[in-house]
């Protein structure tokens, strides 16, 4: 079975530029999950979806953040306008449950934003 | 809310040495995860523990639950190269909560 697809793996542009991040989660999976990687701050939630709604955004940092979950299969995370310190790795993961079942993590969109 | 402290931040191991890391949490979890991530890599699940006072084994490694179910423990014997990484707990009350980790780096 596919795991959970991120794309791109490696995105570099110029701050103040609208970056998309994609992720497919493995089929069946009711949640999907947004997380960024940095060396400060660790391994932080961004937000969730569960059956393609949005459960808990408190971790989006700010505005310029938006995540959608148009169906079950895919979802975007996007910075507008982009800004230096977003430069981090992006996760998705999903699983079947939110708390009880592991999640399985996509290989992650290293963003850097000059 | 909930908060998932891990020690030590770094554990810099002599090949064939036993080592632990340790996970604590602010509140009483239902269950708890542990997670590995080689470098470059994604977290990968290692194991889960829900019962107070649980053990599990995988081979070298011991993943332990309070019997308060309020800090966890993992303990590597006999390290290996393949051990490097970093290891991340996350605990569950309605939503998984990471520790901030423990990078291993392995001397041969």
């Amino acid at each position: 079975d596919a795991g959970v697809i991120q794309s791109p793996r490696h995105e570099v542009t110029e701050m103040g530029q609208e970056v998309t991040l994609r992720c497919k989660p493995i089929s069946g999976h009711d949640y999907l999950f947004w997380y960024r990687q940095t060396m400060m701050r660790g391994l932080e939630l961004l937000i969730y979806f569960n059956n393609n709604v949005p459960i808990d955004d408190s971790g989006m940092p700010e505005d310029r953040f938006s995540a959608k979950m148009p169906n079950a299969s895919f979802s975007t995370l996007k910075i507008q306008p982009s800004e230096p310190r977003d430069s981090a790795v992006y996760f998705c993961a999903s699983s079947y449950d939110s708390a009880h079942q592991p999640q399985h993590f996509g290989d992650g969109t290293r963003l850097s934003i000059l | 809310g909930q908060q998932v402290m891990q020690i030590p931040q770094y554990q810099h191991v002599q090949e064939g040495e036993d080592f632990t890391t340790y996970c604590n949490s602010s509140t009483t979890l239902s269950n708890i995860q542990w997670y590995k991530q080689r470098p470059g890599g994604h977290p990968v699940f290692l194991i889960q523990l829900v019962k107070s006072g649980e053990v599990k084994k995988q081979k070298r490694l011991t993943f332990q639950f309070g019997e308060a179910k309020k800090n966890s423990s993992l303990h590597i014997t006999a390290t290996q190269t393949t051990d490097v990484g970093t290891y991340f707990c996350a605990g569950n009350d309605y939503k998984l909560s990471f520790g901030a980790g423990t990078t291993v780096t392995v001397r041969a």
